[in-house]
């Protein structure tokens, strides 16, 4: 069994500035894989990043990346140079163990971007 | 189409109705998801097939839910005895093959029992 936990239920950042989620996990595995995820009001889930635990880089999409700290269980999501898009629900998700194919979500954090 | 297509957008129903919910993967795709998400909450894993038949219908809550692909592209998720916890957005995904590729989600289905 594997828990995805978010302590912030909201965050908000200035436009043009940094923001970051944090997210812990708790897995028995030592092969998964680490995702997060935007949902705005349009209900799609739409993937933003992902990580495999045995990569020690930190995966880097354009203006979002990861901090993951493997032996602290953390996943935290840094959104640079924040952009009223941005603005969304955030998932984070954990899929463990080899051939695994179900995700486990956090509660999510809701990210308001203000001009 | 180009995404996981996801009909009706939103569903009201009366307590005690059946509701079918349907989902058209992205074409080519083998492996399919339902998931449930309720009100502040992340979604959280229903069932998952693989072409046709259902390889883990564990998330299922109860025998009042059941879903079938019979021709492993659309599938439809079917509640009968409606309750009012069953008022969420029911989210559909499918990705190339099942494990390592990426999970492609449709827009979802509002269901409110009232």
């Amino acid at each position: 069994a594997q828990t995805v936990t978010q302590s912030q239920p909201e965050m908000s950042v200035q436009e043009a500035e940094t923001v970051t989620l944090s997210c812990t996990y708790d897995t028995s595995e030592s092969d998964y894989y680490l995702f997060w995820y935007k949902q705005p009001p349009s209900r799609q889930m739409i993937l933003v990043i992902r990580q495999e635990a045995y990569k020690q880089q930190n995966a880097t999409e354009n203006r979002f990346s990861v901090n993951f700290q493997k032996a602290a269980k953390s996943f935290s999501l840094k959104i640079s140079d924040s952009q009223l898009g941005d603005a969304a629900m955030y998932f984070c998700a954990c899929r463990s163990g080899a051939g695994s194919y179900q995700l486990t979500f956090g509660k999510g954090t809701k990210l308001s971007v203000i001009p | 189409g180009a995404g996981v297509s996801q009909t009706p957008s939103n569903k009201v129903t009366e307590k005690g109705k059946y509701v079918e919910l349907r989902c058209d993967p992205i074409s080519g795709h083998t492996a399919l998801y339902w998931y449930r998400q309720s009100l502040g909450q992340g979604p959280e894993f229903l069932i998952y097939f693989q072409g046709t038949g259902a390889a883990d219908d564990s998330g299922l809550p109860n025998d009042r839910f059941f879903a079938v692909r019979p021709e492993g592209s659309v599938s439809t998720l079917k509640i009968q005895r409606t309750e009012r916890g069953d008022s969420a957005v029911y989210l559909c995904a499918s990705s190339l093959y099942g494990t390592a590729s990426e999970a492609f989600f449709g827009q979802g289905t509002r269901l409110t029992v009232v």
